[in-house]
C-alpha cells in the first residue's frame, strides 16, 4: 500500500465544498512540503498545489491546500462537474530518499 | 511552450529490456531535476526515479533499484530510463515529469508528459 494515506473515494454535489485528507509521518509530510495533483480520466496528472498551500498560476482559488503536523488537506469549493477526477498528494520521504504519493482519491460530483 | 514527450514504450517479454526517452522543450533542461513516475492500469501514481539537473545524483524506488537506470543528455534535452529484467508488475504508463524548482532534485512536478505505455507480457 501507499506510504501516504488518502480516502479512496469521496462524493459531493455541485456547488458544495469537499476536503481530501492525506496522512503521513515525520519522515515525509511532517518535515517536507506537500504537493497535490489532479488527474482527469485518461490524462496525465496536473500540478494543483505546491509547498503545502500555494497555487500555480492558472489554478483557480477554489482549490486550496493546508498542512498540520503529519497530515495535509486539499480543499475544493464551489464544486463543478469538471472537478470529477482522481486527486493525489505527494512529498519527499527523507527516510526512504524517495518521492512518495498517496493512493489517490476519486472525487465524484453528483 | 514547456513540453515533455515520452517515447519507447511497447510490449516486451518478461526478463527483457526496454529504453524509454523523454524529449524536453520550452525550458532550460539542464537546470532542472527530472523524474520518472509510473501508473499501472487502474492504479495510483508510483514514483520511479529522479536525476539531478547535472546528472550527478540519482535516487530510485526500491521496486526498481538495480534493474532500472535513469540518465540524461543535457546537450540533447533528453531524459532516459533504461529498464532491464522487466517483470509483469512493471506494466504501466510511464510519465516523465519536471521538477518545479531549478537546481532542486525533488518535487513538486509542474510539467508532465502524456506518458508511454509499457506492457510486460509473454
Amino acid at each position: 500500500q501507499s506510504v501516504l494515506t488518502q480516502p479512496p473515494s469521496l462524493s459531493a454535489a455541485p456547488g458544495q465544498r469537499v476536503t481530501i485528507s492525506c496522512s503521513g509521518n515525520s519522515s515525509n509530510i511532517g518535515n517536507n512540503y506537500v504537493s497535490w495533483y489532479q488527474q482527469l480520466p485518461g490524462t496525465a496528472p496536473k500540478f494543483l498545489i505546491y509547498d503545502n498551500d500555494k497555487r500555480p498560476s492558472g489554478i483557480p482559488d477554489r482549490f486550496s491546500g493546508s498542512k498540520s503536523g503529519t497530515s495535509a488537506t486539499l480543499g475544493i469549493t464551489g464544486l463543478q462537474t469538471g472537478d470529477e477526477a482522481d486527486y493525489y498528494c505527494g512529498t519527499w520521504d527523507s527516510s526512504l530518499s524517495a518521492v512518495v504519493f498517496g493512493g489517490g482519491t476519486k472525487l465524484t460530483v453528483l | 511552450q514547456v513540453q515533455l514527450v515520452e517515447s519507447g514504450g511497447g510490449v516486451v517479454q518478461p526478463g527483457r529490456s526496454l529504453r524509454l526517452s523523454c524529449a524536453a522543450s520550452g525550458f532550460t533542461f539542464s537546470t532542472y531535476g527530472m523524474h520518472w513516475v509510473r501508473q499501472a492500469p487502474g492504479k495510483g501514481l508510483e514514483w520511479v526515479a529522479v536525476m539531478s539537473y547535472g546528472g550527478s545524483h540519482t535516487y530510485y524506488a526500491d521496486s526498481v533499484m538495480g534493474r532500472f537506470t535513469i540518465s540524461r543528455d543535457n546537450s540533447k534535452n533528453t531524459l532516459f530510463l533504461q529498464m532491464n529484467s522487466l517483470r509483469a508488475e512493471d506494466t504501466a504508463v510511464y510519465y516523465c515529469a519536471k521538477a518545479f524548482y531549478p537546481y532542486h532534485g525533488g518535487g513538486p512536478f509542474d510539467v508532465w508528459g502524456r506518458g508511454t505505455m509499457v506492457t510486460v507480457s509473454s
